[in-house]
C-alpha cells in the first residue's frame, strides 16, 4: 500500500468552477501536509502548508487537513485556465519539509 | 534573485555508461534535496544535504548513485553504470534554514536506452 494516495485524473472543469483535489494518507505520524502545484516541464511550486488538522486559506485556494480521517483537501475556487496544472499533494513527519512524501499528482484542466 | 538551477535538463544515454546531474540552489540555501520522479511512479525523496554534509540518505536506491556537495554550494548527483529503470526525471530543491518552504528546480530528465 502507498503511503499517500491520490487519484491521477485527469479532472477536467469549466472555467469558474470549484475544484476539489484529495489525498488519504497512511501513516498517522505525518505532521505537515503541503500542496505543490507543477506546470509542464517545470518544478513543484508550494501553494499551501499546513500544520495538524484544520483548514488555512489563501485567495482562491483552501486547504483542509482532517488527520482523524487521514484525509486533506484542496478547493480551488473560481477556477480559471491558468490553473492548470498537476497539482501534488505532499506530507512529513518533521517540521521545515524534510523528506517530503509525495502523492501521484492529480492533472487539472480548466475549461475556459 | 535566481532560483534552483538544474542542468543538464535532458540527457540521453546508452544503458552502462556514466551521468552526472547537477543543481546550483539559491544563494544562501543551506539546505539542497535531490528527489526524482521515475516513470508512472510519485516523487520520491533521494537525500538531503545540510551545506557539504549528508544529513539523511535513506532515499539513494543503491550504491551506484553518487551525491556530492563539496564546499556546500552546488551539488552533483551521478549514476554509474546507469541503467533502463534509471530513466526519470530528477529534481533538486534546497531550503534557509528555519524556512518551511522548498525551492525546486525545473528538473534534468535522464533517459537510459
Amino acid at each position: 500500500q502507498k503511503e499517500v494516495e491520490q487519484d491521477p485524473g485527469p479532472l477536467s472543469v469549466p472555467e469558474g468552477a470549484i475544484v476539489s483535489l484529495n489525498c488519504t494518507y497512511s501513516n498517522s505520524a505525518f505532521q505537515y501536509f503541503m500542496w505543490y502545484r507543477q506546470y509542464s516541464r517545470k518544478g513543484p511550486e508550494l501553494l499551501m502548508y499546513t500544520y495538524s488538522s484544520g483548514n488555512k486559506e489563501d485567495g482562491r485556494f483552501t486547504a483542509q487537513v482532517d488527520k482523524s480521517s487521514k484525509y486533506i483537501s484542496l478547493f480551488i475556487r473560481d477556477s480559471q485556465p491558468s490553473d492548470s496544472a498537476t497539482y501534488l499533494c505532499a506530507m512529513s513527519e518533521r517540521e521545515y519539509g524534510n523528506k517530503l512524501v509525495f502523492g501521484a499528482g492529480t492533472i487539472l484542466r480548466v475549461k475556459s | 534573485e535566481a532560483g534552483v538551477t538544474q542542468f543538464p535538463s535532458h540527457s540521453v544515454i546508452e544503458k552502462g555508461q556514466t551521468v552526472t546531474l547537477r543543481c546550483d540552489p539559491i544563494s544562501g540555501h543551506d539546505n539542497l534535496y535531490w528527489y526524482r520522479r521515475v516513470m508512472g511512479k510519485e516523487i520520491k525523496f533521494l537525500l538531503h544535504f545540510v551545506k557539504e554534509s549528508k544529513q539523511d540518505e535513506s532515499g539513494m536506491p543503491n550504491n551506484r548513485f553518487l551525491a556530492e556537495r563539496t564546499g556546500g554550494t552546488y551539488s552533483t548527483l551521478k549514476v554509474q553504470p546507469a541503467e533502463l529503470e534509471d530513466s526519470g526525471v530528477y529534481f533538486c530543491a534546497s531550503r534557509q534554514s528555519g524556512a518551511n518552504v522548498l525551492t525546486f528546480g525545473a528538473g534534468s530528465r535522464l533517459t537510459v536506452l
